[in-house]
């Protein structure tokens, strides 16, 4: 157990439909990482928050979104889906900081199908 | 553009033997190394780290090592067992501004080790 906790684990919608994915990080991680694996895809990085801010941003559409709130949670907003979203979408969480060299602690992920 | 390749997307290995899986990375600025390990319907965890100042990581039975003239890094697993048999992404990270950094990743290598 990561101590990452992701909800829901599973989620099958319709096209253009918009849903939101929640992740609690680790205890005492204030870094979160959003990231979404494909079909015979590596892990590609979305974005990242370190304490409530944005801290780095990769490959996220603008159709996506997420936010960091207060209590460290956060949540990924997928809107307007399209049949190429369907992936699993991780979270990881790490202490953050200038120290971190990239050790994160990964959730179980939330695989999301769209039909 | 792929900033780090694992261009074996599967490898089979008898139980007892030596496992050794590659990867190799394009990216000068990248300065920290990682191997984690995945096993199906689970989040990727941590197995093993290497800096760039270092050409040679042990843990156990796992051992990385660093090329940084070739741009390549190897994990080896001796002697491999089967629990070992899971899906193995390289990755690597750079500091970016203000301690920030990313983790990329390989699109991993399928590990089956055969009893």
């Amino acid at each position: 157990d990561s101590g990452v906790t992701q909800t829901p684990k599973h989620l099958i919608t319709a096209t253009g439909q918009r849903v939101t994915l929640r992740c609690s990080p680790r205890s005492g991680d204030l870094s979160v990482y959003w990231y979404q694996q494909s079909l015979d895809q590596g892990l590609q990085f979305l974005i990242q928050y370190y304490n409530g801010e944005e801290r780095a941003k990769g490959n996220i559409l603008e159709r996506f979104s997420a936010q960091q709130f207060p209590d460290l949670h956060s949540e990924l907003n997928l809107s307007s889906l399209e049949l190429g979203d369907s992936a699993l979408y991780f979270c990881a969480s790490s202490v953050g900081g200038a120290g971190n060299t990239g050790e994160l602690f990964f959730g179980e992920g939330s695989r999301l199908t769209v039909l | 553009d792929q900033q780090v390749k694992q261009n074996s997307p599967s490898l089979s290995v008898q139980e007892g033997r030596i496992s050794i899986l590659n990867c190799d990375y394009t990216n000068s600025m990248f300065d920290y190394f990682l191997w984690y390990k995945k096993y199906p319907a689970e989040g990727p965890t941590f197995l093993i780290s290497i800096s760039s100042i270092k050409d040679k990581n042990e843990d156990g039975r796992f051992t990385v090592f660093l090329n940084k003239s070739a741009k390549h890094l190897s994990l080896h697993i001796v002697p491999s067992q089967p629990g070992d048999s899971a899906v193995y992404f390289c990755a690597a990270s750079f500091r970016g501004g203000a301690g920030s950094y990313q983790l990329t990743f390989g699109k991993g290598t399928k590990l089956s080790v055969i009893p």
